[in-house]
């Protein structure tokens, strides 16, 4: 089975512009998770979507948005980019997991690495 | 809210030995679950081992074993016969609705 695909592996963007980075969980997880990874702040969850609706939002502003189309497949959306959202972003699919089960484990994409300069 | 501590920034281990890494937690919940994942310096986040907060035995997968301490709320991950493709950032989760991870800790494996 394939895993958990994430496109595009690079990006180079300049402050202020906006960017869209894509998700395709793997086959029949219809959970899909981000998280933001950067030195400073470490891994931080950003968004959670299940049935084409977000479910659960970390604590990011509003410029960071995300989507779940009826495949699982995700998108998430950065606007007016800003130095500090340089980070690697992370794509993490799940089964079936009921609301806060602690047991579903997520498996993770190899992340799309963005840098604003 | 969940925490996880990771008080290894970086452990140096020789090949073919064993090498344990520390994780403490913190949470209020009667159910949770502890999670390894190791990264490569490629950044891919790679799943290695689960340890449900109800399971009596500790988990095991592979070379991989989770040394689970409830009541010290302790979850620190073994790797036994270590080899130079285990050289990588070691992360310690905790899950709810979401992961929330631990500061990681490098290991390096020595020929």
């Amino acid at each position: 089975k394939a895993g958990v695909t994430q496109t595009p592996r690079y990006l180079i963007k300049t402050r202020g512009q906006q960017v869209t980075l894509s998700c395709s969980p793997i086959s029949g997880h219809r959970s899909v998770s981000w998280y933001q990874q950067t030195p400073g702040q470490g891994l931080q969850f950003l968004f959670e979507y299940f049935s084409e609706t977000q479910r659960n939002k970390g604590n990011f502003p509003g410029r960071f948005s995300g989507r779940q189309f009826s495949n699982s497949r995700s998108e998430m959306n950065v606007s007016t980019l800003e130095l500090g959202d340089s980070a690697l972003y992370l794509c993490a699919s799940s089964l079936v997991p009921e609301q806060g089960a602690s047991t579903d484990t997520q498996y993770f994409g190899p992340g799309t690495r963005l840098t604003v300069l | 809210a969940q925490k996880i501590t990771q008080t290894q920034p970086g452990m140096f281990v020789q090949e073919k030995e064993a090498v344990t890494l520390d994780c403490t937690y913190d949470t209020s919940d009667q159910s949770y679950g502890l999670f390894w994942y190791k990264q490569p310096s490629s950044g891919e986040m790679i799943f290695l081992i689960y340890q449900g907060s109800y399971d009596e035995q500790n988990a095991t997968e592979g070379r991989y074993s989770l040394n689970f301490q409830k009541a010290r709320k302790s979850a620190n991950l073994v790797i036994s016969a270590s080899q130079l493709g285990d050289s990588a950032m070691y992360f310690c989760a905790m899950s709810d609705y979401k992961l929330s991870f631990g500061a990681g800790t490098t290991v390096t494996v020595r020929a």
